[in-house]
């Protein structure tokens, strides 16, 4: 079974250059995360998808970050500006549609690192 | 607000030795805790789950402890080996759609 697949792995970018990056999940996960990793610090969720709905972006900084997931699958985050504080390694999760009483196991992709200079 | 925490960035630990992992959280609403192991320029992988309503579980060489009084779990890995070198990071579930809150990791270092 072929793993959550990210591209691009690293990317270099000035700030207030735009960024995306494109996430594939495992085939027939419902589930679909981004997160943010700074160096030195845990993943924190910035939004999930349910299908292809947004079930939480609660920490997603709507004023330049933007994410959708066309047809239930893949799915793009952009940055439009980037800052300099975006650095960080974006990894994308996919689960499959789990109800609240269960859980079902996040799978991680190897993640996008961004610099932004 | 950091509702989970490892307070230890690292652990040096001796292969064929025990390596115990701790974290705490904040939320007792957490229902589900689990455990992942970031090897370099890969993306995490679970390893272990307990749910709030265990205080133990088990799986092979891994072993997670439950402290919900004291808002504290614990990870054991018997007998260490230096494949097991890894970043482990600590996640709860909070209710609801299924969102992970994580910690901030802990550094394994298992020398021959």
């Amino acid at each position: 079974e072929a793993g959550v697949a990210q591209s691009p792995r690293y990317k270099i970018i000035e700030k207030r250059q735009s960024v995306a990056f494109w996430c594939n999940p495992i085939s027939g996960h419902a589930t679909l995360y981004w997160y943010q990793q700074i160096l030195g610090q845990g993943p924190k969720l910035l939004i999930q998808f349910q299908n292809n709905g947004v079930v939480d972006d609660s920490q997603l900084p709507k004023d330049r970050f933007s994410a959708e997931r066309l047809k239930g699958v893949d799915s793009t985050l952009k940055i439009q500006p980037a800052k300099l504080e975006d650095s960080a390694v974006y990894l994308c999760a996919s689960s499959l549609e789990g109800r609240i009483s269960s859980y079902n196991e996040q799978f991680f992709g190897p993640g996008t690192r961004l610099t932004v200079l | 607000d950091q509702q989970v925490k490892q307070n230890s960035p690292s652990l040096s630990v001796q292969e064929g030795r025990i390596s115990i992992l701790n974290c705490d959280y904040t939320n007792s609403m957490f229902d589900y805790f689990l455990w992942y192991k970031k090897y370099p320029a890969e993306g995490p992988t679970f390893l272990i789950s307990i749910s709030s309503i265990k205080d133990k579980n088990e799986d092979g060489r891994f072993t997670v402890f439950l402290n919900k009084s004291a808002k504290h779990l614990s990870l054991h890995i018997v007998p260490s080996q230096p494949g097991d070198s890894a970043v482990y990071f600590c996640a709860a579930r909070g209710t609801g759609f299924q969102k992970l809150v994580f910690g901030t990791g802990t550094r394994l270092l298992v020398s021959p």
